[in-house]
C-alpha cells in the first residue's frame, strides 16, 4: 500500500476554472507537504502543515491557491482561478520522522489551456 | 540562504559506465542532504541521505554519495550503469535537520547500449 495516495493523476482545465487536489497518506504522519514541479525544474515547497496547523506557506500564490489539512491527515489543494503558467505536476509527500524521509505520492499532473 | 546547484541538467553514459552526478549546496547551517530518483510521471523516490555521520553514504541501487564539506559538494556515483538507471535524480537540502527540502533542477540521466 502506497504511504501516499495523490487524485486526480492526471488534470486538464481551461484558464480562469477551478481545480483541486487531493492527498490521502496513511494516517500517523504529522508532517505534510504540496510541491510544484514545472516540466524540467526540481521541485518547490509550496506549503508544509504540523498537523493541521500551516507552518510555512510563504511560497504559496495565495491570491488564488488555498490548502488546507482540516483533521491532520488528508489534504486539499486548490487554485481558483487557474492560469496558464499554473500547468505543472503537484506533490504531496509526508515526512517519516523516525528516519527523516520525505515519501513522495505520485503526483497530480495539472495541464491548463 | 539555502540552495542547491547540480552541474548538468543532462547527463548520457554507456552501459556498465560511471555514473556521476554533480550536486553542490548552499548552507548556513550544518545540512542534511540527499539524492532523490524520479522515473517518468512518478514522485520522487529516495535513494540515499547524509545526515552528519559517516560522510561516504550507500543507498540504493548500487548508487553512493561522498559529504565533502570543504568543496560543498555531495556527488552521487555508481560504478556501473544500468539500463535501469535511466531517469531524473535531484539533489537536496535540509538545513538544520530534518525539515523541508529544497530540491535542485535535477539531472536527467540516459544510459544507452
Amino acid at each position: 500500500e502506497a504511504e501516499v495516495a495523490q487524485s486526480p493523476r492526471y488534470k486538464i482545465t481551461e484558464k480562469s476554472q477551478a481545480v483541486a487536489f487531493w492527498c490521502d497518506p496513511i494516517s500517523g504522519h504529522a508532517t505534510l507537504y504540496w510541491y510544484r514541479q514545472i516540466l524540467g525544474q526540481g521541485p518547490e515547497l509550496l506549503v508544509q502543515f504540523q498537523d493541521e496547523s500551516v507552518v510555512d506557506d510563504s511560497q504559496l500564490p495565495k491570491d488564488r491557491f488555498s490548502a488546507e489539512r482540516l483533521k491532520g491527515v488528508d489534504s486539499t489543494l486548490k487554485i481558483q482561478p487557474a492560469e496558464l503558467g499554473d500547468s505543472a505536476m503537484y506533490l504531496c509527500a509526508i515526512l517519516a520522522g523516525d528516519t527523516g524521509e520525505l515519501f513522495f505520492g505520485e503526483g497530480s499532473r495539472l495541464t491548463v489551456l | 540562504a539555502q540552495s542547491v546547484t547540480q552541474l548538468g541538467s543532462h547527463v548520457s553514459v554507456s552501459e556498465g559506465a560511471l555514473v556521476l552526478l554533480r550536486c553542490n549546496y548552499s548552507s548556513s547551517v550544518p545540512p542534511y542532504l540527499f539524492w532523490y530518483v524520479q522515473y517518468p510521471n512518478q514522485g520522487l523516490q529516495l535513494l540515499l541521505k547524509y545526515t552528519s555521520a559517516a560522510t561516504l553514504v550507500k543507498g540504493i541501487n548500487g548508487f553512493e554519495a561522498e559529504f565533502k564539506k570543504s568543496e560543498t559538494s555531495f556527488h552521487l556515483t555508481k560504478p556501473s550503469a544500468h539500463m535501469s538507471d535511466a531517469a531524473e535524480y535531484f539533489c537536496a537540502v535540509s538545513p538544520g535537520g530534518y525539515n523541508k527540502l529544497i530540491f535542485g533542477a535535477g539531472t536527467r540521466l540516459a544510459v544507452h547500449p
